[in-house]
């Protein structure tokens, strides 16, 4: 069975600082597909990065950046230079490479990330 | 493009009523998944389509729950009757066939029952 751990219910930052969020996963398969998705105020969710299982390069998009880490089953999102508009709810999420599951997602509890001024 | 559309955005209803969730996914996507997210549970699978047809709906909590597609473009989450504890925000996401394609979302139907 595949499981998503994001042990950071809450985190607050201070705007400007940097703040990484946390995602440890469980599969038994050797393909999969990692992916973040923010959740803000607003209610809607929105899909920031998918990576699959052989691309363990890092990645980097403006402020934000993910590492990933098969040796530890690890796939963190960091934001650099936090800013107000980052407060949402994000989510890691897993899809194990299955005919027919499609893009079958479990999803990791969210991490509540607050920027204060 | 018109991204996932979910109707109504808000439906408030009383315990016993029936309620109905309309989603309409992608043009093209062959996956269609419900989804239910509350404080307590986080967000939950509750069933998913391929091509039309439900795959697993060992998420849905109860024989209450209830979910059609009748066509590709049009899909029904029908709770009857409803009670308290389905207050919740529901959630239609549409994607591509492939595993490592991403889950598209509606904006979600904010439900609640008195």
């Amino acid at each position: 069975a595949q499981k998503v751990t994001q042990a950071q219910t809450e985190i607050s930052v201070v705007e400007k600082e940097d703040v990484t969020l946390d995602c440890v996963y469980e599969t038994r398969d050797t393909t999969y597909y990692l992916f973040w998705y923010k959740q803000p105020p607003s209610g809607e969710l929105v899909f920031l990065i998918r990576r699959n299982s052989f691309d363990e390069q890092n990645e980097i998009s403006g402020r934000y950046s993910w590492n990933f880490q098969k040796s530890t089953s690890s796939f963190n999102f960091t934001i650099t230079a936090s800013q107000v508009v980052d407060s949402a709810v994000y989510f890691c999420a897993l899809s194990e490479a299955r005919e027919t599951s499609g893009s079958r997602l479990t999803f990791g509890e969210g991490t509540q990330l607050t920027v204060n001024p | 493009d018109a991204g996932v559309i979910q109707s109504p955005r808000h439906e408030v209803t009383e315990m016993g009523q029936e309620v109905t969730l309309r989603c309409k996914p992608i043009s093209g996507h062959d996956y269609l998944f419900w989804y239910r997210q509350t404080m307590m549970r986080g967000l939950e699978l509750l069933i998913y389509f391929n091509n039309n047809v439900p795959i697993d709906d060992s998420g849905m909590p109860e024989d209450r729950f209830s979910a059609k597609m009748p066509n590709a473009s049009f899909s029904t989450l029908k709770i009857q009757p409803s009670e308290p504890r389905d207050s919740a925000v529901y959630f239609c996401a549409s994607s591509l066939r492939q595993s490592y394609n991403e889950q598209f979302f509606g904006p979600g139907t904010r439900l609640t029952v008195l």
